[in-house]
């Protein structure tokens, strides 16, 4: 258990609907990270927040949106759903932005199906 | 820019074969290095991770060195088990903003 929390697991919904994706870090780590993990692109890094604040941008949508709250946790949204959009959304944190790399410690992942 | 490439999958091998995966990668500077593993249904862990070079990470059997005369850090493992099979990614991190470049994965098959 990486102390990375995920909400839901599951996601099921229709084209052209909004979803939020839920994330709450370890304790303690002030830096979140959003991938999508998809069977032809395989991992892709989207966006990261530091303590609230927007740091880096990776391929993110548009249509896609995140946060990250006073407590910490973070919030991916992503609206106007298409079929390709259907991957593995995973949350990541880290303590904090230092002098070196720390690793990032991974949620469990929330599967969004768009039908 | 910062680039990280490994070795295609998938790689199937026999209980207590000894496994290599290959990761070359090209970056300024001085990046950090790490191995993650994704079990199936599950989310990355960290395998293990080096910070300089001639660095030795190591954890559950496995080991890659930092070699910067080779810009590589190769994922090794002496006799590897079926519980091992699972998707193994390499990361670099540098840079300003500390965040993480991916390879594509390799997925590793241990048969009994």
């Amino acid at each position: 258990d990486s102390g990375v929390t995920q909400t839901p697991k599951h996601l099921i919904t229709a084209t052209g609907q909004r979803v939020t994706l839920r994330c709450s870090p370890r304790s303690g780590d002030l830096s979140v990270y959003w991938y999508q993990q998809s069977l032809d692109q395989g991992l892709q890094f989207l966006i990261q927040y530091y303590n609230g604040e927007e740091r880096a941008k990776g391929n993110i949508l548009e249509r896609f949106s995140a946060q990250q709250f006073p407590d910490l946790h973070s919030e991916l949204n992503l609206s106007s759903l298409e079929l390709g959009d259907s991957a593995l959304y995973f949350c990541a944190s880290s303590v904090a932005l230092g002098l070196a790399v720390e690793p990032q410690y991974f949620g469990p992942g929330t599967r969004l199906t768009v039908l | 820019g910062d680039s990280v490439t490994q070795m295609e999958g998938p790689v199937t091998l026999s209980e207590e074969a000894f496994l290599t995966i290959n990761c070359t990668y090209t970056a300024t500077g001085y990046p950090s290095l790490f191995w993650y593993v994704q079990y199936p249904g599950e989310g990355l862990q960290l395998l293990l991770k080096a910070t300089k070079a001639d660095d030795k990470g190591s954890n559950k059997g496995f080991e890659a060195t930092y070699r910067k005369e080779t810009t590589s850090f190769h994922l090794e493992k002496g006799s590897v088990q079926v519980s091992d099979s699972a998707v193994y990614f390499c990361a670099l991190g540098a840079g300003n903003n500390r965040k993480l470049i991916w390879g594509l994965g390799t997925s590793l098959a241990v048969n009994p």
